[in-house]
């Protein structure tokens, strides 16, 4: 999965509490993005950043919020988990330049399971 | 808005027989178009995009897509499917002009191919 590992891979939490996930890349690209993946949605952007401390909301942003402090790392937080966001989370990251540049990759994803 | 839509659930087909998988998209301009592969318990692969040029574009395990701009539609094909291509299928488009390089997602379609 192209130098990109998501933690924790599974997770399961109450209503109410807050969850972080975390996508770590070592491509050292600039691109980063967060997608929910659910039955009959194929994958949604819930959020995404261009670079260090730069980020932006996608299509799905409601009750989420991501932090990116260095190139390699971009977190997602969900602040008060509910039930509706029960998923399966994939990051993904592109380079942005030369021939790959329209190309994501994408890690193995986080399942989480909202209680 | 862009949008992309895979009309089939599901496709099945038998082992050596062609394949296709279908794809349509609605973008202003000149869109450009992705095919992912996503197996059991991955993330999703990269298998192919149209980005200019010759509108037969040619791609990862034998794969290929055929680019009609009259028709808006990206279908995806194999002359000859394999057990082991059985997967879920997305379709993906992106705006030339959107600096984020962010990709919008058809809802997917699951290939069986049956031995």
């Amino acid at each position: 999965d192209a130098g990109i590992t998501q933690s924790p891979r599974h997770k399961v939490t109450e209503t109410g509490t807050p969850v972080t996930l975390r996508c770590h890349q070592t491509e050292n690209h600039r691109y980063m993005y967060w997608y929910r993946q659910d039955p009959g949605h194929g994958l949604r952007l819930i959020h995404y950043s261009y670079g260090v401390k730069d980020t932006d909301k996608g299509e799905v942003s409601d009750g989420y919020s991501v932090s990116r402090s260095k190139t390699e790392d971009f977190l997602l937080t969900l602040e008060s988990a509910t039930s509706s966001q029960t998923s399966v989370y994939f990051c993904a990251i592109s380079d942005g330049v030369a021939a790959n540049k329209n190309i994501q990759y994408f890690g193995a994803g986080t399942r989480l399971s909202v209680l | 808005a862009q949008s992309v839509a895979q009309p089939e659930d599901q496709v099945n087909v038998a082992e050596g027989n062609p394949l296709t998988v279908k794809c349509t998209y609605s973008v202003s301009g000149n869109p450009y178009l992705f095919w992912y592969v996503q197996y059991p318990n991955r993330g999703l692969q990269f298998l192919l995009k149209y980005i200019t040029g010759d509108n037969l574009v040619k791609g990862s395990y034998g794969f290929e897509a055929e680019f009609n701009k009259s028709q808006t539609s990206f279908h995806l094909k194999k002359p000859s499917a394999l057990v082991s291509d059985s997967a879920l299928y997305f379709c993906a488009v992106r705006d030339p002009v959107d600096s984020s390089y962010k990709l919008i997602f058809g809802s997917g379609t699951r290939l069986l191919v049956r031995p």
